[in-house]
């Protein structure tokens, strides 16, 4: 079965450490892979995208993710985190021209 | 640019009445999505339009769900009638581009939450 894994429910980070949220997947084929966000009571909003090319993509906000074809991964990072950054991350991979989504993972930056 | 609204933000109801969630996407976006994310569990794909027409409806989760999106504009999810396990939160997205497009970047709308007593 398809499917995107997001290992982490919650990730707790000081301010100005580096931070890492994980995805691997399990889809057919090259797939393209999302990064969203989630503000509270806010829509989902994109963040980066991995289609081809150059395997670290760099976002908004300063997120770049890198992709790695051998372990299936492409986990988002950020180099100093902000108490800003502290939101609900998704993790989205399509396949058969629908998205695939994780389950989210809850990112706390603490001052 | 405006961006994707949902009506209404917050919609709480009885088993076995109907509900009907509205989506307003990007003015110019064909495409038009529709998801369902159930308490702390992952996002769930429920159906894609491309214009009027239904592009894949392979997520709905049964005949009690009813999507139409007439002249190809708003979109509008009708559940009838609910059950108590189609409480969640249902998000509406719009795209210039499908996939297959230069440009697949999905665009949400804030979420409608629904919750079926």
């Amino acid at each position: 079965a398809q499917s995107v894994a997001q290992p982490e429910d919650q990730v707790n980070v000081a301010e100005g450490n580096p931070l890492t949220v994980k995805c691997t997947y399990s889809v057919s084929g090259n797939p393209y892979l999302f990064w969203y966000v989630q503000y509270p009571n806010r829509g989902l909003q994109f963040l980066l995208k991995y289609i081809t090319g150059d395997n670290l993509v760099k976002g908004s906000y300063g997120f770049e993710a890198e992709f790695n074809k051998s372990q299936t991964s492409f986990h988002l990072k950020k180099p100093s985190a902000l108490v800003s950054d502290s939101a609900l991350y998704f993790c989205a991979v399509t396949s058969n021209y629908q998205l695939i989504w994780g389950a989210g993972t809850k990112l706390i930056i603490k001052p | 640019e405006a961006g994707v609204t949902q009506f209404p933000s917050h919609s709480v109801i009885e088993k076995g009445q109907t509900v009907t969630l509205r989506c307003d996407p990007i003015s110019g976006h064909d495409n038009l999505y529709w998801y369902r994310r159930v308490m702390g569990k992952e996002i769930k794909f429920l159906l894609h339009f491309v214009k009027e027409s239904k592009q894949d409806e392979s997520g709905m989760p049964n005949n009690r769900f009813l999507a139409e999106r007439t002249g190809g504009t708003y979109s509008t999810l009708k559940v009838q009638p609910a059950e108590l396990e189609d409480s969640g939160v249902y998000f509406c997205a719009s795209s210039q581009d499908s996939f297959s497009g230069t440009d697949p970047r999905q665009f949400f709308g804030p979420g409608t939450r629904l919750t079926v007593l």
